[in-house]
């Protein structure tokens, strides 16, 4: 299995910093990466796919950039909706698999 | 619009089996491309995948479950059933079914999800 390992596990952050959240695939997974946000008690929410286009309805401060095994999700500019888990997941092969999340707080 | 609704049994004894289904609308199971996927979450932890069904009937599973899990579609019901064997207390979590388009394997739109405890 691809094993996906995001950095750092959670960030204190304030309203209209820029933030970044890493991800690493155990292996190369070209571009198959999504990013989710999670907020308590409600489900998963698509924010990036082919680890840079952005789903539509998505506010352009969130930003998805790398291929391989390293990428980043940038959010600029925070906002109070911000706070929330943020989770990394590859589909380049089966099975698919998630990152162990990152927890985005307010400082 | 899509919208997916998972349904089942909210409590299980160890070694029942678990059925669920995932009703869905606004988009059918007979499109190309289209898969609905089934990913869990026990309680403060990770999101794990499970399971896929494709429209062509394709079926992936997780390596780690598959003896356990089977997934099956009623295109003429829109639904989509995922039955675990031999339940145990570490399966406890929240079930999600999600809609997924084959060749771009990220699930863009997710059920509420359904929380399944196992306890005897």
């Amino acid at each position: 299995d691809i094993q996906m390992t995001q950095s750092p596990s959670s960030v204190s952050a304030s309203v209209g910093d820029r933030v970044t959240i890493t991800c690493r695939a155990s292996q190369g997974i070209s571009s198959w990466l999504a990013w989710y946000q999670q907020k308590p008690g409600k489900a998963p929410k698509i924010l990036m796919y082919a680890a840079s286009t952005l789903q539509s309805g998505v506010p352009s401060r969130f930003s998805g950039s790398g291929s391989g095994t390293d990428f980043t999700l940038t959010i600029t500019s925070l906002q109070p909706e911000d706070f929330a888990i943020y989770y990394c997941q590859q589909g380049y092969t089966f099975p698919y698999t998630f990152g162990q999340g990152t927890k985005l707080e307010i400082k | 619009q899509i919208t997916l609704k998972e349904s089942g049994p909210t409590l299980l004894k160890p070694a029942q089996t678990l059925t669920l289904t995932c009703n869905f609308s606004g988009f059918s199971l007979t499109t190309s491309e289209v898969g609905v996927g089934w990913i869990r979450q026990p309680p403060g932890k990770a999101l794990e995948w499970l399971a896929t069904i494709y429209w062509d009937d394709d079926k992936r599973f997780s390596p780690s479950l598959e003896s356990r899990l089977s997934i099956a579609k009623d295109t003429s019901k829109n639904h989509v059933v995922l039955t675990m064997t031999n339940m145990a207390p570490v399966d406890t979590a929240t079930y999600y079914c999600a809609h997924s388009v084959y060749g771009d394997s990220s699930f863009d739109y997710w059920g509420q999800g359904t929380l399944v405890t196992v306890s005897s």
